[in-house]
């Protein structure tokens, strides 16, 4: 079946501007995740939707950065009057409810804030 | 909250050799150890996982290592080929399922 999608794929935008960066999990899975990969570094942690709970906002850098999860499936990111340093690749992970430990990531969007 | 660390940061192995790159974390509530390998430009792949109730695990040339005590865990590479050339990182989760990833390894191996 489809993995995880999001979009764009690339998004170059100016310092100060808005931008939404999409998520598409497989399909029925409960948990989403969204990771931010710096160049050459880790992945930080962001946000995490687990089926209808509250979600997990602890990860979020400052309040420029929201994420929604509509109808349990897509869920969009949004950064606020972006800044050079969000720069990085942003990448989404889904996992089922049956087996919650599995996380299968999307191909990311690389962000580039000029 | 839990804090993962990882190294070494580069690795270079000759093919044929093996490598190994180790990952320590702080939260003793951890209980479910991935790694994840990923080439260059693409996402990352689960490769080989291990949970708190497992000392080792091997999956052909990849192995995982769990030391609970010491809070620490490794994953083994035999053999080594070309086509393990990618960054992997490993990371820690506990029942929250909210994950903590290392800052990963470039391993390099030269034909």
């Amino acid at each position: 079946g489809a993995g995880v999608s999001q979009s764009p794929s690339n998004k170059v935008t100016e310092k100060g501007k808005d931008v939404e960066l999409r998520c598409d999990p497989i399909s029925g899975h409960t948990a989403l995740y969204w990771y931010r990969q710096s160049l050459g570094q880790g992945l930080e942690f962001l946000i995490y939707f687990q089926g209808n709970s509250a979600p997990d906002k602890s990860g979020l850098p400052s309040d420029r950065f929201s994420a929604e999860r509509t109808g349990g499936s897509v869920s969009t990111l949004t950064i606020q009057r972006t800044q050079q340093e969000d720069s990085a690749v942003y990448l989404c992970a889904s996992s089922s409810q049956a087996n919650q430990e599995t996380q299968y990531f999307g191909p990311g969007t690389r962000l580039l804030v000029l | 909250g839990e804090n993962v660390e990882q190294h070494p940061s580069t690795l270079s192995v000759q093919e044929g050799d093996s490598a190994v790159i180790k990952c320590t974390y702080s939260d003793s509530a951890s209980n479910y150890f991935p790694w994840y390998k990923q080439e260059l430009g693409k996402r990352p792949q689960l490769i080989i996982d291990i949970r708190s109730n497992v000392g080792e695990k091997k999956d052909q040339r990849i192995a995982v290592t769990l030391n609970k005590t010491a809070k620490h865990f490794s994953l083994h590479i035999t053999e080594t080929q070309p086509e393990d050339s990618a960054v992997y990182f490993c990371a820690a989760s506990g029942e929250l399922n909210k994950f903590y990833f290392g800052s990963g390894t470039k391993l390099n191996v030269k034909p």
